[in-house]
C-alpha cells in the first residue's frame, strides 16, 4: 500500500486569496490524482497530475483556478487562486500504483479541509 | 465508464450481514467493479473488486451477477465502524485510470 499525507489538513481563507495544498507519498508512484468534494456531495475529479508536464484537467476545470505541479514521482501540489466561498472544499490527494506488486487500487490522502470566507 | 445506480442509503443491524447492490447495466466487457467506502471526515478507502468472477477478501465479498449488469457488496458481520458511505465503481481497468464516483449508499449499523 501507500501512505498519503496531506498539508494542510485544514485552513480558513479569505476570499480572492490562494492556497497550496501538498501531497505527499512514502514511495514512487506512477499517476497521482487530485479531487474535490464539496460539503455534502460525492468526489470529483479535478485533475491527473502528471510527472514533468503539465497536470490534464476534467471538464470544468482550468490551469488558471487550479495550477497543479509534480516535480517528482513522490510529491504534488494543487493550489487554489483567487478564492470564492464556493471552492469550500475537501480537497483530496490519490495515487495509482499503477499494478506494482500486483496492486490496482487507488490510495487516498486524509484531505485537506478548506473553508472561504 | 459505465454509470452505477445505488440506493441513497441502507441499515443493518450490528452483527449482521449488510448486503449493498449496485447497478451497473451498461457496463461493457473490459469494465471492472470496484467498490470504496467513506468513513466520515476521512479519505475514500479501496474494499474490493472484481471482473466477473465472485470475489473475497478479509473485509468483504463480492458477487457479480451472469450478465455483470449487477453486483452487491457483502459485509457479512457488520459493525459500528463500517458506518459509511459505499461507492459502487465501474473502471475501464484495473490500474492507472480515472475513478468516478457516484452518489453512493449511506450505510448505517445500528447497535
Amino acid at each position: 500500500s501507500a501512505v498519503i499525507s496531506q498539508k494542510p489538513s485544514r485552513d480558513i481563507c479569505q476570499r480572492g486569496t490562494s492556497l497550496t495544498i501538498q501531497c505527499q507519498v512514502d514511495s514512487q508512484v506512477t499517476m497521482m490524482f487530485w479531487y474535490r468534494q464539496q460539503p455534502g456531495q460525492s468526489l470529483t475529479l479535478i485533475a491527473t497530475a502528471n510527472q514533468g508536464s503539465e497536470a490534464t484537467y476534467e471538464s470544468g476545470f482550468v490551469i488558471d483556478k487550479f495550477p497543479i505541479s509534480r516535480p517528482n514521482l513522490t510529491f504534488s501540489t494543487l493550489t487554489v487562486s483567487n478564492m470564492s466561498p464556493e471552492d469550500s472544499s475537501i480537497y483530496l490527494c490519490s495515487v495509482d500504483m499503477g499494478g506494482l506488486a500486483g496492486i490496482h487500487e487507488q490510495f487516498f490522502g486524509p484531505g485537506t479541509r478548506l473553508t472561504v470566507l | 465508464d459505465a454509470k452505477t445506480t445505488q440506493p441513497p442509503s441502507m441499515d443493518c443491524a450490528e452483527g449482521r450481514a449488510a448486503n449493498l447492490p449496485c447497478n451497473h447495466s451498461t457496463i461493457s466487457g473490459n469494465e471492472y467493479v470496484y467498490w470504496y467506502r467513506q468513513i466520515h471526515s476521512q479519505g475514500p478507502q479501496y474494499i474490493i473488486h472484481g471482473l466477473k468472477n465472485n470475489e473475497t477478501n478479509e473485509m468483504a465479498s463480492l458477487i457479480i451477477t451472469e450478465d455483470r449488469k449487477s453486483s452487491t457488496l457483502i459485509l457479512p458481520h457488520a459493525t459500528l465502524r463500517d458506518t459509511a458511505v459505499y461507492y459502487c465503481i465501474v473502471r475501464r481497468e484495473t490500474s492507472g485510470s480515472r475513478l468516478t464516483f457516484g452518489e453512493g449508499t449511506q450505510l448505517t449499523v445500528n447497535p
